[in-house]
């Protein structure tokens, strides 16, 4: 089955920096890839999602690279603000089985 | 409003008492499921559901049971409920979208069930 691993674990950026977050996943079959977010407290919720078809998405500070041949794909947010600060899950799923796996999550920490 | 509602949102049981945790859905999506999160683990997969009265196990199902007798419903039962299954559970619901040429399945998730073992 799929496994999706998660790095790193924790990140703590100041203000205004970037947060660099990957994922590896194991099934070359997978084609989904979303990523959430999850504040303290609350439900996890979508924030984007690309598909194999796709290499590369933005959403204003946003972004989302996949590269299917080495299996991996990674979160780019830019101009981090406090309240990007949550957990966030990177998850992989091949959709014709509709079984999303997510990793570990990474807890990012921004600093005013 | 569109919604995955969870009762109840905070449990506190003993070892070996029933219980069973609602899931309720107002999308009218196919595909729900049932995940369980833990420090350092992640969310994973407890069970899952494709449509009425059809389940499967995810990567984490002993000690739990499911029913889909309605489209709308997913509770998650614990028969003998024991302390290793403390943790913070939230049900999903989701469909299975086209765009681009290409699927996705985004999962809209309940509050989430902080349960208590003891």
């Amino acid at each position: 089955g799929e496994n999706v691993e998660q790095h790193p674990s924790t990140l703590s950026v100041q203000e205004g920096d970037s947060a660099v977050i990957k994922c590896t996943y194991s099934d070359s079959a997978s084609n989904y890839f979303p990523w959430y977010k999850q504040e303290l407290g609350k439900r996890p919720q979508l924030i984007i999602d690309i598909r194999s078809n796709v290499g590369e998405k933005k959403d204003q500070r946003i972004a989302v690279t996949l590269n299917k041949t080495a299996k991996h794909f990674s979160l780019h947010i830019t101009e981090t603000q406090p309240e990007d600060s949550a957990v966030y899950f990177c998850a992989a799923e091949n959709t014709g089985f509709q079984k999303l796996v997510f990793g570990t999550g990474t807890r990012l920490l921004v600093s005013p | 409003e569109a919604q995955v509602t969870q009762n109840p949102r905070y449990l506190i049981t003993v070892t070996g008492k029933k219980l069973t945790v609602t899931c309720s859905q107002n999308m009218n999506h196919e595909y729900m499921s049932w995940y369980r999160q833990d420090p350092g683990l992640g969310l994973r997969q407890i069970y899952y559901s494709m449509n009425v009265e059809v389940t499967d196990k995810g990567d984490v199902p002993e000690g739990y049971k499911v029913s889909r007798k309605e489209k709308r419903n997913f509770p998650l039962i614990l028969e003998s409920p024991s302390p290793n299954q403390t943790s913070l559970y939230f049900c999903a619901s989701s469909f299975l979208g086209l765009a681009g040429g290409q699927s996705y399945n985004e999962q809209f998730f309940g509050p989430g069930t902080r349960l208590t073992v003891l």
